[in-house]
């Protein structure tokens, strides 16, 4: 079972906040993802990350900015929420490349109101 | 550029009976990988399966089973005796050997009905 920790679970926040999704895990590997994902519709990788110091851009643009100081630790930052933010973020890592399987942490449901 | 297609929104099943899972995948590499994850109410993803482009032997595991025909860019997942706590979204994935990231489909959601 994999060991990836997305917190919060759930968080209901008013525009213009700024807010910070966090993501962990304990596996020691190199690569994390960051997808966004609307209730029962397919995956956007929005950010990833192949080490320390390192991150990019995924698929679909998002106002959001990572950082990647520690290897375990891959946080999410929106500067001003909006109610177009409003989705599920789910974080994930892997060991190798992305040709491997990712293994994903429970999400954070963001409500922007 | 890669896609993947998986044309059942939802399924509807009564326990214990069978069913599949269509994935149709489109990619120009000649080497590339396959997964399916499952994704239960509770929101996580839960990995299920990775084959890549050279094997395909089709792979059996409990009751579930994975057909991977090139021929046809196909990779297909059934669920023998279907049971209620199959209930969740499937998501097939597509990585080509150079990709920095995965190419999900939209998902099917699988209902199984006591």
């Amino acid at each position: 079972e994999a060991d990836i920790y997305q917190t919060p679970r759930y968080l209901v926040i008013g525009t213009g906040k700024k807010i910070t999704l966090e993501c962990s895990q304990t596996m020691g590997h190199d690569k994390m993802y960051w997808y966004q994902q609307d209730p029962g519709m397919e995956l956007h990788l929005i950010h990833y990350s192949y080490g320390v110091n390192s991150t990019e851009k995924g698929d679909l643009s998002s106002e959001s900015t990572v950082s990647r100081i520690r290897t375990e630790h891959f946080p999410l930052t929106l500067e001003s929420a909006r109610p177009s933010h409003t989705s599920q973020y789910l974080c994930a890592s892997s060991e190798y490349s992305a040709t491997y399987e990712q293994y994903f942490g429970p999400g954070t449901r963001l409500t922007v109101t | 550029a890669q896609k993947v297609t998986q044309a059942q929104t939802e399924i509807s099943v009564v326990e214990k009976e069978d069913v599949t899972l269509d994935c149709v995948y489109e990619t120009r590499d000649t080497t590339y990988y396959l997964f399916w994850y499952k994704q239960p109410p509770s929101g996580e993803l839960v990995f299920l399966i990775r084959r890549n482009s050279f094997d395909e032997q089709n792979e059996i595991s409990g009751r579930y089973s994975w057909n991977f025909q090139k021929s046809t860019s196909s990779f297909n997942f059934t669920i023998t005796a279907s049971q209620v706590v199959d209930s969740a979204v499937y998501f097939c994935a597509l990585a080509s050997g150079s990709a920095r990231q995965l190419t999900f489909g939209s998902g099917t959601q699988l209902t199984v009905l006591p």
